[in-house]
């Protein structure tokens, strides 16, 4: 239990484009998502907080208008970065928080699951 | 500044050797977590310690949490190739789930 997904695994795209990343939680319901940028040999680093069926809460320097994030249902988040640049080439990974009763384990700390990231190269 | 500083950031080590990797705050939390990330992959989560003090143990992996619960510990016996990667502490920010990271520790294990 409790498997993420994410799609694309991967993307290429031409500046000034826009890219969509789906998120979604396989065999669980997950409330809140999160997604994080990862640029390499470095740590994660929290973009934005998904919640289903409100506007996403996004951390300080982190543009909204930039980055779109909409949570329509209880499995599915999606990032659309805008106008991307060759700044925005990164390794995007989302998390998801199973919704307690949901999912076929039982993690009572608050146990996020992410998903296997996807890799952006804005040409 | 960085809630959760992790030392060090980076080591190469001989296949066989032991190594320990920090992870410190300054605050307290009531959680923290580790987690193991491949290239190109997502961080997958090793443990979670919640008691301050305790001691888990995953194979040759050992994670200590601070009595203070401020701080933790992973420490790895014989280490082998399989176990490069970057290994990363987390903890819980808030009652939402937020995590917040440390900077991580890329382990690279020759043979």
């Amino acid at each position: 239990g409790a498997v993420v997904s994410q799609h694309p695994s991967r993307v290429i795209c031409k500046s000034g484009t826009s890219v969509k990343i789906e998120c979604r939680s396989l065999d669980f319901q997950a409330t809140t998502m999160f997604w994080y940028r990862q640029f390499p040999k470095q740590s994660l680093m929290l973009m934005a907080t998904s919640n289903e069926g409100s506007k996403a809460t996004y951390e300080q320097g982190v543009e909204k208008d930039k980055f779109l994030i909409n949570h329509a249902s209880l499995t599915l988040s999606t990032l659309t970065v805008t106008s991307a640049h060759p700044e925005d080439s990164s390794f995007y990974i989302c998390s998801a928080l199973p919704f307690p009763g949901t999912s076929g384990g039982f993690y009572p700390y608050n146990e996020q699951f992410f998903g296997p990231g996807t890799r952006l190269t804005v040409l | 500044t960085q809630l959760l500083e992790q030392s060090p950031q980076f080591l190469s080590i001989q296949e066989g050797e032991n190594l320990t990797v920090y992870c410190n705050s300054s605050s307290v939390f009531s959680s923290l977590q580790w987690y193991r990330q491949e290239p190109g992959e997502g961080p997958v989560l090793l443990v979670t310690v919640v008691t301050g003090g305790e001691v888990k143990k995953l194979k040759r992996l050992t994670f200590q949490f601070g009595d203070a619960r401020k701080d933790s510990s992973l420490h790895i016996t014989a280490a082998q190739p399989g176990d490069t990667g970057l290994y990363l502490c987390a903890a819980l920010y808030n009652q939402g789930g937020k995590l917040i990271f440390g900077q991580g520790t890329e382990l690279s294990v020759k043979p």
